[in-house]
């Protein structure tokens, strides 16, 4: 089965500066890569995705790279802000094959610095 | 909100009793599942259900019992669970398609088995 690992499992950065959240995946199949964020008290909400047949996608300050050959893809967060503060998971599927759950990273603790 | 609610939102049980949760959402979709989301661990997939029709069980316990009367609504059956049982079990659904399989979650139920 797949299997998603997730670094770092906490990141503190000052506010204003970037971060970085990096996840690798094992099953090649894989074609469906989005991002949670979850808030305390919350379930996970999406915040963005990327799909197999692409490389990169930005929404406004978010970002996600896709490496397919290395079986890599990152999330980055430009001029990050208080509410950015939240756990991040990463996660991968396949679509296109009928229902399909979800595998997740083990999740990271982004901590903005006022 | 993400149009998926669960009930209760905590709930304190003891090895023998029979509990349920529940979970509804009311998004038109036509996919549910159960997560259990433990301390340190990643989110973990339990069950799916496509169309009203179990089609994956992630080798989860029998004490577990998962029913889906319709593809609005998911129970999760609870039965003699051990206190390693305790965790936040998260619903999410989606709309089973060719080329997206987008999850929301709803807010969980926090479980504490006693």
């Amino acid at each position: 089965g797949e299997n998603v690992e997730q670094h770092p499992s906490t990141l503190s950065v000052q506010e204003g500066d970037s971060a970085v959240i990096k996840c690798t995946y094992s099953d090649s199949a894989s074609n469906y890569f989005p991002w949670y964020k979850q808030e305390l008290g919350k379930g996970p909400q999406l915040i963005i995705d990327i799909r197999s047949n692409v490389g990169e996608k930005k929404d406004q300050r978010i970002a996600v790279t896709l490496n397919k050959t290395a079986k890599h893809f990152s999330l980055h967060i430009t001029e990050t802000q208080p509410e950015d503060s939240a756990v991040y998971f990463c996660a991968a599927s396949r679509i296109g094959g009928g229902a399909d759950g979800l595998t997740f990273g083990k999740g990271t603790h982004l901590i903005i610095q006022p | 909100e993400t149009g998926v609610t669960q009930t209760p939102r905590h709930l304190v049980m003891g090895m023998t009793n029979k509990k349920s949760l529940k979970c509804e959402q009311h998004l038109g979709h036509n996919a549910m599942y159960w997560y259990k989301q433990s301390a340190k661990k990643p989110l973990e997939l339990m069950f799916v259900y496509s169309l009203e029709e179990r089609v994956e069980n992630n080798s989860v316990p029998s004490r577990f019992s998962p029913e889906c009367p319709n593809s609005s609504h998911l129970f999760l059956h609870l039965h003699t669970l051990q206190p390693e049982d305790s965790a936040l079990y998260l619903c999410a659904s989606s709309q089973e398609t060719a080329s997206y399989n987008e999850q929301f979650f709803g807010p969980g139920t926090r479980l504490t088995v006693l």
